[in-house]
């Protein structure tokens, strides 16, 4: 599975937009981009993944370049309550898929008041 | 609501007492994962099964055993707790793993002290 890049720790003033991103330069037209999140003390929690497009659901957006080297995840109104750690994570689809995430290291998003 | 249930959340065991973790789901899903995350760490994959077929990691030490009595439940066994084995292990389970969107919901973990 390709490797992922991610800024150490970012700030977002509460209300506005935070926007995360991910270099994946390695990533493999078969491997699909998934975003994960873990507020401090509890499990990871899943947020949205993508292979090609642009998706959006009730959390996030989720913007892939089109050479899919990069995406950012878009959370587009933070709260305090989005202040986590943020794991950017590239796995591969189809049959061969082990179900594995391997994750880095991630955004520790901090949103302030 | 259906979930992913770990007991007990925090478990403190001396040197060598083996000890086990548990996890059950309500959501039925044919996949389960065990998470090892060390303070400050991302989580690491230890194993999981796909029903009952076990699969290990490569790197995962022969100290960590599992076991998946049925659908709902599924075990860690670490045999002879060291003090490096102080950690959050957290259980996630998947609807399947093969191909893509199947996203793994994660339990809220079980915080090991090892005295």
């Amino acid at each position: 599975d390709a490797k992922t890049t991610q800024p150490t720790s970012m700030d977002c003033a509460e209300g506005r937009a935070a926007n995360l991103p991910c270099n994946h330069s390695t990533i493999s037209g078969n491997e699909y981009v998934y975003w994960y999140r873990q507020i401090h003390s509890q499990g990871p929690q899943y947020i949205i993944h993508g292979l090609k497009n642009n998706e959006t659901n009730e959390m996030a957006s989720l913007i892939i370049t089109e050479d899919r080297k990069s995406s950012t995840l878009i959370l587009p109104h933070a709260t305090l309550r989005d202040t986590a750690v943020y794991y950017c994570i590239v796995r591969v689809g189809g049959s061969s898929n082990t179900g594995k995430l391997i994750f880095g290291q991630g955004t520790t998003l901090q949103v302030k008041p | 609501d259906a979930m992913v249930i770990q007991n007990p959340r925090y478990q403190v065991t001396q040197f060598g007492k083996p000890v086990t973790l548990s996890c059950s789901q309500t959501l039925n899903h044919n996949v389960m994962y065990w998470y090892q995350q060390k303070s400050s760490q991302a989580p690491k994959l230890l194993f999981h099964y796909y029903d009952k077929d076990f699969n290990n990691e490569a790197d995962t030490p022969d100290n960590f055993q599992s076991r998946r009595p049925n659908t709902s439940f599924c075990f860690l066994d670490i045999r002879s707790p060291g003090l490096g084995d102080a950690a959050m292990y957290l259980c996630a389970t998947s609807r399947d793993h093969r191909g893509s969107g199947y996203e793994q919901f994660f339990g809220p973990g079980t915080r090991l002290t090892v005295l």
